[in-house]
């Protein structure tokens, strides 16, 4: 069975600080990753997407991640956060050959202060 | 184009009742999936349909239900609610067929049992 940990549930950082969401999966069969976000009373919005190919996947917002198949991690960072990044981060996994189920971790809120 | 729109917004219901969310996915979309997301459990898995077949059914017990029509609308229907079915419940829908593709969420449909 498929599982996601996010290790941090809680990330407090100062603006133009650099910030990482770490999330950890476990699978036995491969998977395809995912970040996304979810600002106040909003659903959730794609930021990147690991399906395959070069391990460092840029997505929207400034945010990229690393895919380590060794270590089965997949952690979002930011180089220079702001205010409004201030949201609910999830981290997800679907399983190859799989239909369009998504496996969620926990969530990471991140809080920017000015 | 517009984006997955879920109705209602807000739901208030009594335990005991039953209840019927719904769900239009972008056009053109056939997969729609349903999410709960509860403080303590997380974004769970509830069902994915395609083209009008339900491929994907979470660990939920039978009162949870849903179809999806012709025109790729879904609904989804909880019997018999029970304190913790108060939830946001989102729908997501994707062009792909197989997993690896981009979910488009909707707003979600927050409900309230007491």
């Amino acid at each position: 069975a498929q599982s996601v940990t996010q290790l941090d549930s809680q990330v407090p950082v100062f603006e133009e600080a650099p910030v990482e969401l770490r999330c950890n999966y476990s699978s036995s069969v491969s998977v395809y990753l995912f970040w996304y976000v979810q600002y106040p009373n909003q659903g959730l919005q794609l930021l990147l997407k690991y399906l395959s190919g070069s391990t460092l996947v840029k997505g929207i917002n400034g945010f990229e991640a690393e895919f380590n198949k060794s270590q089965t991690s997949f952690h979002l960072r930011k180089p220079s956060v702001h205010i409004s990044d201030t949201a609910e981060y999830f981290c997800a996994v679907s399983e190859y050959g799989g239909y369009n189920k998504l496996i969620f971790g926990a969530g990471t809120r991140l809080a920017v202060h000015p | 184009k517009a984006g997955v729109t879920q109705t209602p917004r807000y739901l208030i219901k009594t335990r005991g009742q039953q209840v019927t969310l719904s769900c239009s996915p972008i056009s053109g979309h056939r997969s729609v999936s349903w999410y709960q997301q509860t403080p303590g459990q997380g974004l769970q898995f509830l069902f994915e349909y395609f083209s009008e077949t339900q491929r994907n059914k979470g660990n939920f017990p039978g009162r949870f239900s849903g179809r999806q029509f012709s025109n790729s609308r879904s609904e989804m229907n909880v019997s018999t609610l029970e304190l913790g079915d108060s939830a946001l419940y989102l729908c997501a829908s994707s062009l792909q067929q197989g997993p690896g593709g981009e979910q488009y969420f909707g707003p979600g449909t927050r409900l309230t049992v007491t």
